[in-house]
């Protein structure tokens, strides 16, 4: 049974450093055609994805927002970690960590129940 | 980054209607397209990979179909449980992914 969840701080003051960790569980990051990504909602607002890391340590990144992240797998602890600097309260959102099946389709088919991240002084 | 416009923004209808959500992309993506349906204060839940697979434990209901820039979702007879946001999903490119602005579908 694959499992997956956000943690993290949930609120962070504008132009910090945000951290947040998907802790995963009934699969292996290191299997052929996996990736793990992250995916954030605004309060409202429509779905955007970010980033994701494939098993081979490949990484994606959204265009607009890639000088800002940074992914980072730790296979060992089932674990990966996503970074975004200098935050804006525009980035106030739900976060949302998945499991990629990147063996033919690629489709998000497992999610994390998301970690509402607020930015404000 | 490729952009993907998704209509209606938002649906009324009724139990039993059949309805359609259309997705386009900016350009070809094949079949590399997936759809989403989102309740309140829930995670995204996939119904449709690879334009028309109906993802395992979904209904026969949803069916996909579309390949290159135009997809559809349609759902044959709207349930009460079908109310919800939708959306598709481009997996094609190599640069990144991008989602649809979403679709309300609301009782009527």
């Amino acid at each position: 049974q694959i499992t997956l969840k956000e943690s993290g701080p949930t609120l962070v003051r504008p132009t910090e450093t945000l951290t947040l960790t998907c802790t995963f569980s009934g699969f292996s990051l290191s299997g052929r055609g996996v990736a793990v990504g992250w995916i954030r909602q605004p309060p409202g607002k429509a779905l955007e994805w970010l980033t994701h890391v494939y098993w081979d340590d490949d990484k994606r990144y959204n265009p607009s927002l890639k000088s800002r992240l940074t992914i980072i797998k730790d296979t060992s602890k089932n674990q990966v970690v996503l970074t975004m600097t200098d935050v804006d309260p525009v980035d106030t959102a739900t976060y949302y960590c998945a499991h990629l099946d990147g063996t033919r389709w690629y489709y998000y088919d497992y999610w994390g129940p998301g970690i509402l991240v607020t930015v404000s002084s | 980054d490729i952009q993907m416009t998704q209509s209606p923004s938002s649906l009324s209808a009724s139990v039993g209607d059949r309805v359609t959500i259309t997705c386009r992309a900016a350009q070809d993506i094949r079949t590399y397209l997936n759809w989403y349906q989102q309740k309140p204060g829930k995670a995204p839940k996939v119904l449709i990979y690879g334009a028309s697979s109906l993802q395992s434990g979904v209904p026969s209901r949803f069916t996909g179909s579309g390949s290159g820039t135009d997809f559809t979702l349609t759902i044959s007879s709207l349930q009460p449980e079908d109310f919800a946001t939708y959306y598709c999903l481009q997996t094609s490119s190599a640069v990144g992914y991008t989602f649809g602005q979403g679709t309300k579908l609301e009782i009527k």
